[in-house]
């Protein structure tokens, strides 16, 4: 079946330090893939996506590519900001379109002024 | 627009007891996905309805129980409560595409259920 392996948390970084937080996935034929922010005691909000291979998702200063050779999705960002500060989620649908969401288990960043 | 809107936000309930919880999707959505968010398993898909018909449901217990209705709400209910049912219960709407499948999903706040 589907899965994503997303890197553990916490990570901490100081403000306007670079972000990489890994994620790979195991699914069969081209799913598409969703990055998910979770600020505290708030719902999901989606942060980007990607539909197919090498599509680059961007939003709000964050990138990523889908990789499928490394079957990757790995969620950057130039320069952090405190605000940035939650929990990242990595997903995937199958590939029937955008259905059922199979997520990781999140990674927390801690961004310090 | 208003956003997915889900009631109760807290809950507090004993073992043993059933819950109802309730999700009002974004207007012109009809499709709503709920899942459940635990520190341990993370985020698991619970059951998606589409048209008052459940379209797909995940891995859990009998117990688990959902249904929407003509105008697309939806609630979900947990019977004879188990403190691991203790979780945030997320709900999600989004319009199927004309292929079938879904476009973005958008969440609620979610409703943190605690079983005592």
């Amino acid at each position: 079946g589907n899965s994503v392996t997303q890197m553990e948390g916490p990570v901490t970084l100081s403000e306007e330090a670079f972000l990489t937080i890994n994620c790979t996935y195991t699914a069969t034929g081209y799913p598409s893939l969703f990055w998910y922010v979770q600020y505290p005691g708030e719902g999901l909000q989606l942060l980007l996506k990607a539909t197919k291979a090498d599509d680059k998702g961007s939003n709000k200063g964050f990138e990523a590519t889908y990789r499928k050779e490394t079957t990757s999705f790995h969620l950057e960002k130039g320069s952090v900001q405190v605000s940035d500060s939650a929990v990242y989620f990595c997903a995937l649908s199958g590939i029937s379109g955008y259905s059922t969401l199979t997520f990781g288990k999140g990674t927390m960043l801690l961004v310090s002024p | 627009k208003a956003g997915v809107t889900q009631t109760p936000r807290y809950l507090i309930k004993t073992r043993g007891q059933q819950v109802t919880l309730s999700c009002s999707p974004i207007s012109g959505h009809r499709s709503v996905s709920w899942y459940q968010q635990t520190p341990g398993q993370g985020l698991q898909f619970l059951f998606e309805y589409f048209s008052e018909t459940q379209r797909n449901k995940g891995n859990f217990p009998g117990r688990f129980s959902g249904r929407q209705f003509s105008n697309s709400r939806s609630e979900m209910n947990v019977s004879t409560l188990e403190l691991g049912d203790s979780a945030l219960y997320l709900c999600a709407s989004s319009a199927r595409t004309s292929g079938g499948g879904l476009n973005e999903q958008f969440f609620g706040p979610g409703t943190r259920l605690t079983v005592l």
